[in-house]
């Protein structure tokens, strides 16, 4: 059974990065049959998907136009993980931020995590 | 505004069935397959119907899926009290090379 575990702040100031990590078991961020996205939700944009890592003989991303200039989704093989880094937040990037794996469709989705970006 | 396009909400009576649209563009659903997932309110999505018409294991068959050109719809039948939830579409955009998904359709269950 995969599972994805989430850690990182719930609370960042403006100006600042956001940082949050995704631990993966039961699957392995390597593997040539998935990729590993962020998704975040909030009132206002609903579901945004932000972005995916994935592996195909060596690394690729995709991020959403939206963020692509603030964005870095990186792997960690050593700890069979995946962090999401999101640059110079503003009080609109409040949301719920979830990790997960898409493997035809989005089929597991970490716990979520509320971030809140304010002084 | 959301690139994929559901109404805000639906309704229905226990045993009845039910249908959900979602309408895209020829870069998202006209090219690429669509998902459908369930949101029940403080927890995460969850994939109900994968390439259009695919249910994961553990999804009953009373949901189904399918599309036709740019528009896709997910269907409920023998609707139940705890199919009451948030419904969302969503579909891979060429033009946007990304992941896309609708606003959402508030499924209430009278």
């Amino acid at each position: 059974q995969v599972q994805l575990q989430q850690s990182g702040p719930g609370l960042v100031k403006p100006s600042q990065t956001l940082s949050l990590t995704c631990a993966i078991s039961g699957d392995s961020v390597s593997t040539n049959s998935a990729a590993w996205n962020w998704i975040r939700q909030s009132p206002s944009r609903g579901l945004e998907w932000m972005g995916r890592t994935y592996y195909r003989s060596k690394w690729y991303n995709d991020y959403a136009v939206s963020v692509k200039s603030r964005i870095s989704i990186n792997p960690d093989t050593s700890k069979n993980q995946f962090s999401l880094q999101l640059n110079s937040v503003t009080p609109e990037d409040t949301a719920v931020y979830y990790c997960a794996r898409e493997r035809g469709g989005v089929d597991y989705w970490g716990q979520g995590t509320l971030v809140t970006v304010s002084s | 505004q959301s690139v994929l396009t559901q109404p805000p909400s639906a309704s229905g009576t226990p045993g009845q069935r039910v249908t959900i649209s979602c309408s895209g563009s020829s870069s998202s659903i006209g090219s690429n397959t669509v998902d459908w997932y369930q949101q029940l309110p403080g927890t995460a999505p969850k994939l109900l119907i994968y390439s259009n018409n695919q249910r994961p294991s553990g999804v009953p068959d009373r949901f189904s899926g399918s599309k036709s050109g740019t528009s896709a719809s997910l269907a409920i039948s023998g609707l139940q009290s705890e199919d009451e939830a948030d419904y969302y579409c969503a579909a891979w955009d060429d033009s946007l090379n990304g992941r896309v998904f609708g606003g959402g359709t508030k499924l209430t269950v009278l």
